[in-house]
C-alpha cells in the first residue's frame, strides 16, 4: 500500500529564510504527487502537483518541489519564507487509480519575524 | 466560478444521532471524494463518488456512507455517531478525466457529545 512521510511534525523559519519541507513516497511505481496547503478552519488548498512530467513543479505562492526517484523522494521549497507561509502542509500521493490519495502526516510551518 | 460548498459548517451532536453533511462540487466536476480530518488519524478517504456510482471506498465502518446525486452534489451520512467521530470532513471534486487535480472545499466541522 501507498504511504507518504513528512520528516517533521513542526517546523520554524524566520522571516527570508530558506523553507524546505520534506516528503518521502513508498510505491515502486511513480505515482502523482501533491503538496497542499492549509490555513486554521479552511479546506486544503492545492500548491502544485507532479503528474510525472517536469521533475521540477513550479506552484503558486513561490512554492516550488523536486520530484527525485532514486530517493523517493519530493521536499517542497520555497527561497524566501513569508509571515503568511504560516499554515500546515500537506504531502499527498495518488496511485492505483480514481482518488485514492493517501495524504501525509502534516507539517505545520511556522515563520518567525 | 464558484468553489466547492459544503454545509453546514459546524455541527454538534451527540452519541447515538445520524448526521447528514453536504457536498456542492465545482460546476462540471463529476468526481467526489470526503475524507475525514482528525488530530490523531490525520487525513483519511473515506469514499469517492462518480456519475453516482461509488468507486472508491476507504476503510471506515458501515456507519459511514455517501451518495450522490445526478447533478453530482453529493452526501454523507453518519450512523450511530461516536465521540470518535469528532472531526473536520472534508470534501473535494474534480474534473472527468482530471480526477487527480482535485479541488477542496472548506469543510464541515462536527462535534459528537
Amino acid at each position: 500500500a501507498q504511504s507518504v512521510t513528512q520528516l517533521g511534525s513542526h517546523v520554524s523559519v524566520s522571516e527570508g529564510a530558506l523553507v524546505l519541507l520534506r516528503c518521502n513516497y513508498s510505491s515502486s511505481v511513480p505515482p502523482y504527487l501533491f503538496w497542499y496547503v492549509q490555513y486554521p478552519n479552511q479546506g486544503l488548498q492545492l500548491l502544485l502537483k507532479y503528474t510525472s512530467a517536469a521533475t521540477l513543479v513550479k506552484g503558486i505562492n513561490g512554492f516550488e518541489a523536486e520530484f527525485k526517484k532514486s530517493e523517493t523522494s519530493f521536499h517542497l521549497t520555497k527561497p524566501s519564507a513569508h509571515m503568511s507561509d504560516a499554515a500546515e502542509y500537506f504531502c499527498a500521493a495518488l496511485s492505483g487509480g480514481y482518488q485514492k490519495v493517501t495524504f501525509g502526516t502534516g507539517t505545520k510551518l511556522q515563520v518567525i519575524p | 466560478k464558484a468553489g466547492v460548498t459544503q454545509t453546514p459548517r459546524y455541527l454538534i451532536k451527540t452519541r447515538g444521532q445520524q448526521v447528514t453533511l453536504s457536498c456542492s462540487p465545482i460546476s462540471g466536476h463529476r468526481s467526489v471524494s470526503w475524507y475525514q480530518q482528525t488530530p490523531g488519524q490525520g487525513l483519511q478517504f473515506l469514499f469517492e463518488y462518480f456519475s453516482e456510482t461509488q468507486r472508491n471506498k476507504g476503510n471506515f465502518p458501515g456507519r459511514f456512507s455517501g451518495r450522490q446525486f445526478s447533478n453530482s452534489r453529493s452526501e454523507m451520512n453518519v450512523s450511530t455517531l461516536e465521540l470518535g467521530d469528532s472531526a473536520l470532513y472534508l470534501c473535494a471534486s474534480s474534473l472527468p478525466g482530471r480526477e487527480e487535480t482535485q479541488y477542496f472545499g472548506p469543510g464541515t466541522r462536527l462535534l459528537v457529545l
